[in-house]
């Protein structure tokens, strides 16, 4: 049974920086075509895939945020965690990891999603 | 801005049949699949559809995906209460995956 939780800071102050832990089990991100992504939803709003780790350790960001983002893994201990820095207002979301898988005509796709973290950004 | 394009709401009454439809680009749905998600509020979302037409166990035949080109649609028939959520639909799109903006359906 694949499980994922998110861990981290509800309230962040602008300009810090987010770190958000993902917990999994019932996978290893060892095994060839898995990865983990996070994912963000600000409130009302849509999903915004940020960043993806694979199981090779290669990763891929978002295109807008890339340059505040940085997502690596811990194979021991079964986390992928993300950075965000200089976080701002508008960054406030609930943010899920999802286990994803790769299909050749899908790409990676998520199919098990954690239950996400609210985080609010405010002075 | 979404990459993929939704109508932001969509109504049935019950037992009714409901479309929902989701378009691209060729960059994303020109070779790839897509897939459906239902979220219900204060809920992460849930793989409703993958491969474009295909429903992982435990979700009704009720639920039924289609893709053309650049559109692809959800269809819900015998509409029910408990199908009132959001809908989202998902892409991979230059080794990211892509979201649309989401449909909020309510069953009047």
């Amino acid at each position: 049974q694949i499980t994922l939780k998110e861990s981290g800071p509800t309230l962040v102050k602008p300009t810090q920086t987010l770190t958000l832990t993902c917990t999994f089990s019932g996978f290893s991100l060892n095994t060839s075509r898995v990865a983990v992504g996070w994912i963000r939803q600000p409130p009302g709003e849509a999903l915004e895939c940020l960043a993806l780790i694979y199981w090779n350790d290669d990763k891929r960001y978002s295109p807008s945020l890339q340059s505040r983002l940085t997502i690596t893994k811990d194979t021991s201990k079964n986390q992928v965690v993300l950075t965000m820095t200089n976080m701002d207002p508008v960054d406030t979301a609930t943010y899920y990891c999802a286990h994803s898988v790769y299909d050749f005509w899908s790409g990676y796709y998520f199919d098990y999603w954690g239950q996400g973290t609210l985080v609010t950004v405010s002075s | 801005q979404s990459v993929l394009t939704q109508p932001p709401s969509a109504s049935g009454t019950p037992g009714q049949r409901v479309t929902i439809s989701c378009s691209g680009s060729s960059s994303n749905f020109g070779s790839y699949y897509i897939y459906w998600y239902q979220q219900f509020p204060g809920t992460a979302p849930k793989l409703l559809i993958y491969r474009s037409n295909q429903r992982p166990s435990g979700v009704p035949d009720r639920f039924s995906g289609s893709k053309s080109g650049t559109s692809a649609s959800l269809s819900i028939s015998g509409l029910r209460s408990e199908d009132e959520a959001d809908y989202y639909c998902a892409a991979w799109d230059d080794s990211l995956r892509v979201f649309g903006g989401g449909t909020k359906l309510t069953v009047l």
